[in-house]
């Protein structure tokens, strides 16, 4: 157990709806990664946040938006949905050091299908 | 263009080394990491390089050369649980990390 929390753990949904999907990052990291991935894409990275603000930013689509909230806690919205969103998303933390050693503990991911 | 190759997969024997390469071409560089992932589950932190040369942990190691762009995960001992997928992935000047598709590493006893 990584100790980064997702819910949901699966969620089905039609094409042209809207998701949200959640995320509470280990106690005492502060910052919170948003990753897709599908079987023929692999890992891509979406969203960096830290501490509320965004950080980095991946291939995340117009369709998508992230937000961190004073809590820590963190949440990807999925608007306009379609069959090629349909993937297993990935949460991830770390406290992000000034090192630069940045190990990140991912969560147990939310499989996401759009029928 | 932000590039990372790793070999599909790969397959060795229990209790035998394998070497998994990964070589980067990034738009800068602040580091690599190295990552295990099992089917169906969450990947999991193996190691990170950010200077040149060989880090050791355990049964794993890797390894770093800047100037080649490359890298490599070096397990040994390979037991059957070893059986998954290592990402490697490097983050870049923007704090962007990017993923390489990953090896897929099989096992046989």
């Amino acid at each position: 157990d990584s100790g980064v929390t997702q819910t949901p753990k699966h969620l089905i949904t039609a094409t042209g709806q809207r998701v949200t999907l959640r995320c509470s990052p280990r106690s005492g990291d502060l910052s919170v990664y948003w990753y897709q991935q599908s079987l023929d894409q692999g890992l891509q990275f979406l969203i960096q946040y830290y501490n509320g603000e965004e950080r980095a930013k991946g291939n995340i689509l117009e369709r998508f938006s992230a937000q961190q909230f004073p809590d820590l806690h963190s949440e990807l919205n999925l608007s306009s949905l379609e069959l090629g969103d349909s993937a297993l998303y990935f949460c991830a933390s770390s406290v992000v050091r000034t090192s630069g050693r940045d190990e990140q503990f991912f969560g147990p991911g939310t499989r996401l299908t759009v029928l | 263009g932000q590039n990372i190759d790793q070999p599909t997969e790969m397959t060795a024997t229990e209790g035998a080394i394998v070497q998994i390469n990964c070589t980067y071409q990034t738009s800068g560089f602040n580091g690599l990491f190295w990552y295990q992932q099992h089917a169906g589950e969450a990947p999991t932190f193996l190691s990170y390089n950010v200077l040149d040369g060989l880090e050791e942990k355990g049964r794993f190691s890797s390894f770093l050369s800047r100037s080649k762009g490359y890298s490599y995960l070096l397990l040994k001992e390979l037991q059957m649980k070893d059986s998954a997928s290592y990402l490697c992935a490097v983050m870049d000047y923007g704090q962007n990390f990017v993923f390489g598709p990953g090896t897929r590493l099989s096992v046989l006893p």
